[in-house]
């Protein structure tokens, strides 16, 4: 069974670095089918998309982030991580990480995701 | 980005209704949207994909319809489980890929 399990700091300082780990279970992140991707919700709004990354390392990640993202994937470990620097109260949120599976010639379907993570941005 | 906009942003209902709910594009998706059902202190799940193909284990009472700029999601008949948040999503473009802000169905 595919689970996802985000882990990390539950409360960070302004203008710090922002650091989240998702630990997979019943499928490998090696496997060339899947990209790992990064949601994020503020409490009582939407969702938006922070970026994604590959297996072999590729990313994409959200433009409206000012390149505060960086990814990266683990294969040893079978977890990728998601750092976003120059944090400030904008960023207090819920993280969720989440499988990113390809259909019928796109990418972009978000089958299973992680429960989430409150991060709250403060002094 | 490809901005999407979901209506109405709450929606009253009763068991049994017919729901849709509709999500527009600002420009052609073609048929890369995906729709979603979150509830309170819960993950997203996702419902359907490609506009209007049903995931594997949702009940077949939710359908999705559309191509271009103009999508729906259509619950023929209400029942108290589905009481939830709805957001659309498109996988058009990755730079970066959009949610629409979400329908909130409540009784």
């Amino acid at each position: 069974q595919v689970q996802l399990q985000e882990s990390g700091p539950g409360l960070v300082k302004p203008s710090e670095t922002l650091s989240l780990t998702c630990i997979v279970t019943g499928v490998s992140v090696s496997s060339g089918t899947y990209y790992w991707t990064w949601i994020r919700q503020p409490p009582g709004k939407g969702l938006e998309y922070l970026g994604n990354i590959f297996y072999s390392g590729s990313t994409n990640d959200n433009p409206s982030l000012k390149s505060r993202v960086t990814m990266s994937v683990d294969l040893s470990k079978n977890q990728f991580s998601l750092k976003l620097s120059s944090v400030t109260a904008a960023d207090t949120a819920v993280y969720f990480c989440a499988r990113e599976r390809c259909s019928g010639g796109a990418c972009g379907q978000l089958d299973y995701w992680g429960r989430g993570t409150l991060v709250t941005v403060s002094s | 980005d490809i901005q999407m906009t979901q209506s109405p942003s709450t929606l009253s209902a009763s068991v049994g209704d017919r729901v849709i709910i509709t999500c527009r594009a600002s420009q052609s998706i073609s048929r890369w949207l995906a729709w979603y059902q979150q509830k309170p202190g819960r993950a997203p799940k996702l419902l359907i994909y490609e506009a209007s193909r049903l995931e594997s284990g949702v009940p077949s009472r939710f359908s999705g319809r559309g191509s271009g700029t103009e999508f729906t999601l259509t619950i023929s008949s209400l029942q108290p489980d589905d009481f939830a948040t709805y957001y659309c999503q498109q996988y058009n473009s990755y730079n970066p890929l959009t949610f629409g802000g979400g329908t909130k169905v409540e009784i």
